[in-house]
């Protein structure tokens, strides 16, 4: 079991530019969420899917913010354009589908973001 | 609605004294609760989970954790606490809510809390 996988690990970019965080979860995984980490805010639900379809984006923050899931096991998350309010750690997690929710997620290492 | 809350940003303990991250929720429901660990520039990773039965859920690193209904406390403890063990730690909470495609997952995590270990 690889885990999800998340890169890059660091991106460093100036403001405005587009920038593009991807994801790939766990083979067999039904959900997946995109987090976003930062010390003022805490840990926030950005978007999850299901079987890669976009279930809950109301913690996206702005339009400039958007997600794909192309297939069950690739996902992306893109900030466009990009502003210095967007530094943080941008996780991406992914866990199994039951009838009663109790499975845990799973959680890449993040890609930590700092906008200039 | 549901929430979690944990009320202490920082705990210290000394090496091999126990220890205990303090969590309480509230949600419509029965909850399913989960504790999970992060060690820098790592992600979350899953230490165990209450669902049903038993009140002490045993987990991994050697972490238990006490559900109590009447309190609606998931508080986390560890009989002896490691320097290795020095972390942030999350308490969070989900209740299931189905829809028409099937299971409908949306957890709340708390705020952390950061434990320190002290040699």
């Amino acid at each position: 079991d690889a885990g999800v996988i998340q890169s890059p690990r660091h991106e460093v970019t100036e403001m405005g530019q587009e920038v593009t965080l991807r994801c790939k979860p766990i083979s067999g995984h039904d959900y997946l969420f995109w987090y976003r980490q930062t010390m003022m805010r805490g840990l926030e639900l950005l978007i999850y899917f299901n079987n890669n379809v976009p279930i809950d984006d109301s913690g996206m923050p702005e339009d400039r913010f958007s997600a794909k899931m192309p297939n069950a096991s690739f996902s992306t998350l893109k900030i466009q354009p990009s502003e210095p309010r967007d530094s943080a750690v941008y996780f991406c997690a992914s866990s199994s589908r039951t009838a009663d929710s109790n499975q845990p997620q799973h959680f890449g290492d993040g890609t930590r973001l700092s906008i200039l | 609605a549901q929430s979690v809350a944990q009320p202490e940003d920082q705990v210290n303990v000394a090496e091999g004294n126990p220890l205990t991250v303090k969590c309480t929720y509230s949600v419509s429901g029965n909850p399913y609760l989960f504790w999970y660990v992060q060690y820098p520039n790592r992600g979350l990773q899953f230490l165990l989970k209450y669902i049903t039965g038993d009140n002490l859920v045993k987990g991994s690193y050697g972490f238990e954790a006490e559900f109590n209904k009447s309190q609606t406390s998931f508080h986390l403890k560890k009989p002896s606490a490691l320097v290795s063990d020095s972390a942030l730690y999350f308490c969070a909470v989900r209740v299931a809510l189905f829809m028409n495609s099937g299971g409908y997952q949306k957890v709340t995590f708390g705020t952390g809390t950061k434990l320190q270990v002290i040699p």
